[in-house]
């Protein structure tokens, strides 16, 4: 069975500061992978996901993400962090002709200070 | 086009009662999914319905089931209420396909006395 870890619980950043969010993944095969954020009384919104092709991939707001196979990671990065991003940020794992059953990080806590 | 709709947003229930929570998906997608969200837990797959069928289903106690309808409305019943039952319920739909987006809704809050 798929698993995905998230090993920052919590991380705080400057405003205009640089972020990068860990997530490591376990599956056999080559999964789907996704970075939802959820904002303080709001369910999650997807920032992006990959599931084939190019490892770099663009989401909205900003952020990008890299799938590193041979690390079985998927970290999210934003070059200058807003203090609307403040949020927690969940990464999740799917798989590959599988129906709907994703798997989801224990989620990490920005908070951003100015 | 109408988000993700849950219905109630806040419950307080005692042990051993019972619940219903809905959820309406976005029109055209056949696909609900469920997840209790807890501090320090994550989210946590309960089950998946698709075209009134239930297709996954995560790792959860008997107590906790669901429907769907024809419409795609989606409804979860947990029974016999425990203390842990309390959590944030969220709800996602989507056109049924692992690589298509979830979309969420705002979940309802249940606590358990």
């Amino acid at each position: 069975a798929q698993s995905v870890t998230q090993p920052d619980i919590h991380i705080t950043v400057s405003e205009g500061a640089s972020l990068e969010l860990r997530c490591n993944y376990s599956y056999g095969a080559t999964p789907y992978l996704f970075w939802y954020v959820q904002s303080p009384g709001q369910g999650l919104q997807l920032l992006l996901k990959y599931f084939s092709g190019d490892t770099l991939v663009q989401g909205i707001k900003g952020f990008e993400a890299e799938f590193k196979r041979s690390q079985s990671s998927f970290n999210l990065r934003k070059p200058s962090v807003h203090w609307s991003d403040a949020a927690e940020y969940f990464c999740a794992v799917g798989v590959q002709g599988g129906y709907q059953k994703v798997t989801f990080g224990t989620g990490t806590k920005l908070q951003v200070i100015p | 086009k109408a988000g993700v709709t849950q219905t109630p947003r806040y419950l307080i229930k005692t042990r051993g009662q019972q619940v219903t929570l809905s959820c309406s998906p976005i029109s055209g997608h056949r696909s609900v999914s469920w997840y209790q969200q807890t501090p320090g837990q994550g989210l946590q797959f309960l089950f998946e319905y698709f075209s009134e069928t239930q297709r996954n289903k995560g790792n959860f106690p008997g107590r906790f089931s669901g429907r769907q309808f024809s419409n795609s409305r989606s409804e979860m019943n947990v029974s016999t209420l425990e203390l842990g039952d309390s959590a944030l319920y969220l709800c996602a739909s989507s056109s049924g396909q692992v690589r298509e987006e979830q979309f969420f809704g705002p979940g309802t809050r249940l606590t358990v006395l």
